[in-house]
Order: structure tokens, then C-alpha cells, then sequence
């Protein structure tokens, strides 16, 4: 089983600011198979990026992500107060699929 | 545009049997250019995947080797959804419970895009 560990557990930032979430792999995920997730609390996961850098429908640009291998990070450029929420990473590489523990931004 | 609507009991007892249904709306069970997935979420295991089905010419279903013997997964065609169902519960399978679509449609998949609201299911007597 393909272990995710995110970092840092928690972000305080403010308003504006930017954000640099880590997702580690404990063997390598193709690029194509890492996808990242917000979730706002009482909500399901919402799907920001697939294949570790294309945005999915509807989302902004200020959402980035990027990596390869072992080794992926999104970036949120400038902080909205919607973008307060939880963040997973995801690989379906391989089963099982399996998510990250989770990176909680909050408001500094 | 495709929806989930989930349905179930939120509370079941120790040792039955927790089922579950996703209805599927915007798209169809049958479609070779998904799969359909459940997932749990809960404080102590986080998100953790449980199974898939789908049809690529037939019918496959794959398991969580950490549920597997104990999970179910169906589709029905009839209705337009799919079910879970887990024997033997107790307290550990207390958790959020969400199905999701997984778009394959451009010949790769593009992650879960689709969610069900979730059901929020409680294991006690």
C-alpha cells in the first residue's frame, strides 16, 4: 500500500497570503495518478486537481499543483477566506487508492 | 450534471449488516467511461478507500484488501446506482460514508469528481 504523508498538519495564514502544502509518497506515483482535494467541514471532498497539475472543472488559478515521483506540492497563490478548509492528496495509481492524512489551513 | 444522492440507516448494531445506496443521476451505472467508488472517512483511519465497481465490457468489482470478505459492492442496473453492503460491523466501521464517480472518460482518470453528501453511519447497540 502506497502511503501519503502531507505536510505541514496545519498552515496559519492570513487572508492574501500564500500557500505550500507537501504530499509525500512511500514509493513513486506516476504524475498522471496524484490528485488533491479540499473539504470544507459537514461537506464532501471537492476535486481541485488530477494528474498532479491540471485543475479540475470550475477551479481557480490561483490553485497549482505540481511534483513527480515521491514529491508533489499544491500551492494556493493568494488566500481567499473560502479557501480556509482541509486539503487531501489522493494516488490511484495503484490499489488500494489511498489519501494523505490531510493539511488544515487556517486563519492566522 | 451528475449527482449522487446517498441513502441508508445512520445507525446500525454490532455484529449486522450496514447497507447502503448511491443514486445516480446525469450519468448511468453502466458507463465504460467510469467507475464508481465508496469511501469512509473517519477520525482514527481518515479517508480510506473501500472498493470500486465498474463495467469495461463486463462487470468488475474490486475490494480493499483491508475490507475484503466483508464488503459488498454492487451495481443495479435498474435503478441506476450502486449499494454497499459490510457484514459484521462494530464500532471501528463507525464513519462518514461517501460514494464517488472516478471520470475515465478521457482514457485515464481524472480523480473523483463527483461526491456523494455523504451518510454519516453509527455502530452501537
Amino acid at each position: 500500500e502506497i502511503v501519503l504523508t502531507q505536510s505541514p498538519g496545519t498552515l496559519s495564514l492570513s487572508p492574501g497570503g500564500r500557500a505550500t502544502l507537501s504530499c509525500r509518497a512511500s514509493q513513486t506515483v506516476p504524475s498522471t495518478d496524484l490528485a488533491w482535494y479540499q473539504q470544507k467541514p459537514g461537506q464532501a471532498p471537492r476535486l481541485l486537481i488530477h494528474s498532479a497539475s491540471i485543475r479540475a472543472t470550475g477551479i481557480p488559478d490561483r490553485f497549482s499543483g505540481i511534483g513527480s515521483r515521491t514529491d508533489f506540492t499544491l500551492t494556493i497563490s493568494r488566500l481567499e477566506p473560502e479557501d480556509f478548509a482541509v486539503y487531501y492528496c489522493q494516488q490511484y495509481c495503484c490499489s488500494p487508492r489511498t489519501f494523505g492524512q490531510g493539511t488544515k489551513i487556517e486563519i492566522q | 450534471q451528475v449527482r449522487l444522492q446517498q441513502s441508508g440507516p445512520g445507525l446500525v448494531k454490532p455484529s449486522q449488516t450496514l447497507s447502503l445506496t448511491c443514486a445516480i443521476s446525469g450519468d448511468s451505472v453502466s458507463s465504460s467511461g467510469v467507475t464508481w467508488n465508496w469511501i469512509r472517512q473517519s477520525p482514527s483511519r481518515g479517508l480510506e478507500w473501500l472498493g470500486r465497481t465498474y463495467y469495461r465490457s463486463k462487470l468488475y468489482t474490486d475490494y480493499a484488501e483491508s475490507v475484503k470478505g466483508r464488503v459488498t459492492i454492487n451495481p443495479d442496473t435498474s435503478k441506476n446506482q450502486i449499494s454497499l453492503q459490510m457484514d459484521s460491523v462494530t464500532p471501528e466501521d463507525t464513519a462518514m460514508y461517501f460514494c464517488a464517480r472516478d471520470d475515465y472518460s478521457r482514457g485515464y482518470s481524472a480523480g473523483f469528481d463527483v461526491w456523494g453528501q455523504g451518510t454519516m453511519v453509527t455502530v452501537s447497540s
